[in-house]
């Protein structure tokens, strides 16, 4: 059974960096596409970008300026980086996988609150 | 980007009773040379991630009991839980994957009468 596991800071001063990393368990991180997808306290889901095992990108054009994802084959994992943030940068992020054959979100991690505060 | 909205905003249903949400694209989900919908229903309850239910408009995920059911084609899409249980109360999101950005409805809240 695949596993996600978020990690990272969960208080970010504005300005600032926020970096996560995505602990993937009980199976390989070849092969799939590995997204990060935000919640902001009370509200829907936007998707932030996701990384290919090979480690092509594609990113949401509204954060693209702002955003790095990475990943890291060799432990299993990968991370976001996201730059400048502010308030509006607030919420629960997932990580989240899909295939090429099904491009929809079939494993979440539990997600982590990071708030963007001084 | 494809916009997705759901209605209703939310609604409750008494047990065992149907409850049906609809989700509409901002433009055509439907690929032709497949003849396939690249719409995704997930469900979400408090403090989880969301869990997907349905892809490819009607397919159940694995695991998912068949009261859950996912129709539609193009632009218009339903998602029916034919007898609410207690257990089916949540936040339903519909969410196309036919271009990028994937993007989602705002939700559908269902609660019990």
């Amino acid at each position: 059974q695949v596993q996600l596991q978020e990690s990272g800071p969960g208080l970010v001063k504005p300005s600032e960096t926020l970096s996560l990393t995505c602990i993937v368990s009980g199976g390989s991180i070849s092969s799939f596409y590995w997204s990060w997808i935000r919640q902001p306290p009370g509200k829907g889901l936007e998707w932030i970008g996701f990384v290919y095992y090979s480690g092509s990108t594609d990113y949401n054009p509204s954060l693209k300026s702002r955003i790095t994802i990475s990943v890291d084959t060799s432990k299993n994992q990968f991370s976001l980086e996201l730059r400048s943030v502010t308030a509006a940068d607030t919420a629960v992020y997932y990580c989240a996988r899909h295939s090429a054959s099904r491009p929809l979100f079939d494993y979440w991690g539990q997600g982590t609150l990071v708030t963007v505060s001084s | 980007d494809i916009v997705m909205t759901q209605s209703p905003d939310s609604l409750a249903v008494s047990l065992g009773e149907r409850a049906t949400i609809n989700c509409k694209s901002s433009q055509s989900v439907l690929y032709s040379s497949g003849n396939q919908n690249y719409l995704a229903w997930y469900q979400q309850k408090p403090g989880q991630p969301p869990k997907l239910l349905i892809y490819w408009a009607s397919t159940r995920e694995s695991g998912v009991p068949d009261r859950f059911s996912g129709s539609g084609s193009g632009t218009d899409f339903t998602l029916t839980v034919s007898s609410l249980q207690a257990e089916d109360v949540a936040v339903y999101y519909c969410q196309q994957y036919y271009s990028s950005p994937p993007t989602f409805g705002p939700g559908t809240k269902v609660d019990i009468k």
